[in-house]
């Protein structure tokens, strides 16, 4: 069963702190991606990557910085965090590889870290 | 820029009601076009696809199809079930160009016993 795995569940932290948040896929995937969720604003990506140590900006990276040293795993790191980033955090990934001719592009998810900063 | 819209919600029905929940998009060329569902406390999960006009994705008892004349993507489902209450997002990605998908707001679906 294929699988996208999330360091944490839950995580609490204090505003300033330094996060780390882990995504790790088994699928041999070239592209992994980070959003967040937000009530009412659907999921908006922060940064993705198409290859071991790339790295692509998305609609909302302030705040954040990613890395990718290996292809199975791709962290997301809030350098010094704040209460605007309390929200649930949403790892995917997905394959460059052709379905009946056109790209797969269907996103495998992580089951999400819910991020609170007090 | 690409964009998906999607009805707001949430939306209340009982058990063995008919669904619909309407989703237009607006796109350059021809993107690929998804619906994903969440349930609760979990990650999004692919429910059905679409990858050229007038394509039928279907699953689980879920429909949509790939209107290009109307850039639309409606999910149906003829009756629905307790177990379909869940978050559904309407989502394209463009088939040239990149890997970025584009998510609606999603729609919470309620469904009553």
């Amino acid at each position: 069963d294929v699988k996208v795995t999330q360091s944490s569940r839950y995580l609490v932290k204090r505003t300033g702190e330094k996060v780390f948040l882990e995504c790790v896929q088994d699928m041999d995937h070239e592209n992994m991606f980070w959003y967040r969720q937000d009530p009412g604003l659907g999921l908006r990506l922060i940064y993705f990557s198409y290859d071991v140590k790339m790295k692509e900006k998305g609609d909302i990276p302030e705040g954040y910085s990613v890395s990718r040293e290996k292809k199975e795993r791709f962290s997301l790191i809030l350098e010094s965090a704040s209460t605007n980033q309390t929200s649930m955090y949403l790892c995917a990934s997905s394959s460059s590889g052709l379905a009946g001719g056109v790209p797969n592009n269907e996103q495998f998810f992580g089951p999400g870290t819910r991020l609170t900063v007090l | 820029g690409d964009s998906v819209t999607q009805m707001e919600g949430p939306v209340t029905l009982s058990e063995e009601a008919f669904l619909t929940i309407n989703c237009t998009y607006t796109a350059t060329g021809y993107p690929s076009l998804f619906w994903y569902v969440q349930y609760p406390g979990e990650g999004l999960q692919l429910l059905l696809k679409a990858t050229k006009a007038d394509d039928k994705g279907s699953n689980k008892g879920f429909e949509a199809t790939y209107r290009k004349e109307t850039t639309s993507f409606h999910l149906e489902k003829g009756s629905v079930q307790v177990s379909d209450s869940a978050v559904y997002f309407c989502a394209l990605t463009r088939n040239t160009g990149g890997f970025k998908t584009i998510f609606g707001a999603g729609t919470r679906l309620f469904v009553k016993a």
